[in-house]
């Protein structure tokens, strides 16, 4: 059974640093990885989606990359700023189709 | 372009009530995913269509839960009767799914349901 975890669960930052969230899973056998972000009371946004023949998305700031061999992705958000401040969720695509999510980051960028 | 559409955005009931969520996926979008989120944790599925076949629903709890895809493309999901750990947020996703390759999901944005 795949199992998601996303280290730390909380994290508070200095507006401007750059930060990197972990993500790791236990099967390899995966179709994609997605990144989204979730704000209170919102539903998901996607951020990047990797397949899993490549290594690495980028999408402005924001930077995942993928280990498959591992079990291991990490999302570096570079010059954080107090907008970015949410909840980011990690979930693998295996052969079902669904989404195996994590349990999530709480980020917080402080002015 | 219209993203997934959700409906109710919040619902408060007593338990043994019964209540129903509405999704309308985004146009074209064969995949259909109704995900529950319960408070600090990831959303997990519940149910999965292919058009209106509902090809993964091991995880729903059948002797409460129900849920239709009578077109192919809205969906209806349904509690009767509501207890009060089904407080959560119930999450409608929709992807493109071309033969067996898996293709992104888009969320729409929830329906927060208090059971009380």
């Amino acid at each position: 059974k795949q199992e998601v975890t996303q280290i730390p669960a909380a994290l508070s930052v200095p507006e401007g640093e750059n930060l990197v969230l972990n993500c790791s899973f236990t099967d390899s056998a995966i179709y994609n990885l997605q990144w989204f972000r979730q704000d209170p009371g919102k539903g998901l946004t996607s951020l990047l989606l990797i397949q899993s023949s490549q290594r690495e998305q980028t999408s402005g700031r924001l930077n995942a990359s993928l280990d498959k061999s591992s079990g291991r992705s990490t999302l570096y958000i570079a010059a954080s700023q107090p907008g970015d401040s949410a909840t980011y969720l990690c979930a693998v695509q295996g052969g079902s189709e669904k989404l195996v999510f994590g349990k999530g980051t709480k980020l917080t960028v402080n002015p | 372009e219209a993203g997934v559409v959700q409906s109710p955005r919040y619902k408060i009931i007593e338990k043994k009530q019964p209540v129903a969520f509405w999704c309308n996926p985004i146009s074209g979008h064969n995949t259909l995913y109704w995900y529950r989120q319960n408070l600090g944790q990831g959303p997990e599925l519940l149910i999965r269509y292919e058009n209106e076949e509902a090809v993964d629903d091991s995880q729903l709890p059948k002797d409460r839960f129900s849920a239709e895809r009578l077109k192919g493309v809205d969906s209806t999901l349904k509690i009767q009767p509501a207890e009060l750990g089904d407080s959560a947020v119930y999450l409608c996703a929709s992807s493109l799914s071309l033969f067996s390759t898996p293709y992104e999901q888009y969320f729409g944005p929830g329906t927060r349901l208090t059971v009380t």
